[in-house]
């Protein structure tokens, strides 16, 4: 079984519509993060939690919501979907070790919004 | 400000031939790791290498081998002998501020038999 799995993988949306998208972890991993990757841009950081009780902004968090249900479970919400938030998403996650810190991704939801 | 610039947007070789993805990193912290990841046409990201500041010693992985030089900022990863299953876009980043990645745009590689 993949240590990083997102659901769902993918999705076709309207203008309007919240969405959840869910990311779980077996890794054991105290980190998780949320990235959306745009053709051209790379993959751009929108939340991140470096533990259960914690939520940070990234770089493009406007648009969208997190939740960190528990150690192995961390969702992006967007509240009401536009088209310009079509994109790929990855979920990641990384052990606490500072620096060293390397992050390990789940396959990605390719969202659609119509 | 921490930035990542990868100034080869597309590359394409034929199979055999080496290739060097070039990556050009900023930052102001003095202890930093910087990553390749793999991108294969199926979508996933595979990590490939971490490497820290502190070690500049260059490292090879069977045809895989990177060369970091903090001189230049540069962090960059040859192909030796391309293969078709090599074609795939490759991600630098910088890792900050204690576990955040920032990327690079991108290289998409494209190996022809």
């Amino acid at each position: 079984d993949a240590d990083v799995t997102q659901t769902p993988r993918n999705r076709i949306t309207k203008t309007g519509k919240r969405i959840m998208l869910e990311c779980s972890q077996t890794k054991g991993h105290d980190r998780m993060y949320w990235y959306r990757q745009d053709p051209g841009l790379g993959l751009r950081l929108i939340y991140y939690s470096f533990d259960v009780k914690d939520i940070n902004k990234g770089e493009i968090s406007d648009g969208y919501s997190v939740s960190r249900q528990a150690q192995a479970k961390f969702s992006l919400s967007l509240e009401s979907a536009i088209p310009n938030q079509t994109a790929l998403y990855f979920c990641a996650t990384s052990d606490n070790r500072g620096y060293d810190d390397t992050q390990y991704f789940g396959p990605g939801t390719r969202l659609t919004v119509l | 400000a921490q930035k990542v610039t990868q100034a080869q947007t597309e590359i394409s070789v034929v199979e055999k031939e080496d290739v060097t993805l070039d990556c050009v990193y900023e930052t102001r912290d003095t202890t930093y790791y910087l990553f390749w990841y793999k991108q294969p046409p199926s979508g996933e990201l595979v990590f490939l290498i971490r490497r820290n500041s502190f070690d500049e010693q260059n490292e090879i992985s069977g045809r895989y081998s990177w060369n970091f030089q903090k001189s230049t900022s540069s962090f960059n990863f040859t192909i030796t002998a391309s293969q078709v299953v090599d074609s795939a876009v490759y991600f630098c980043a910088l890792n900050y501020q204690g576990g955040k990645l920032i990327f690079g745009q991108g290289t998409e590689l494209s190996v022809k038999p």
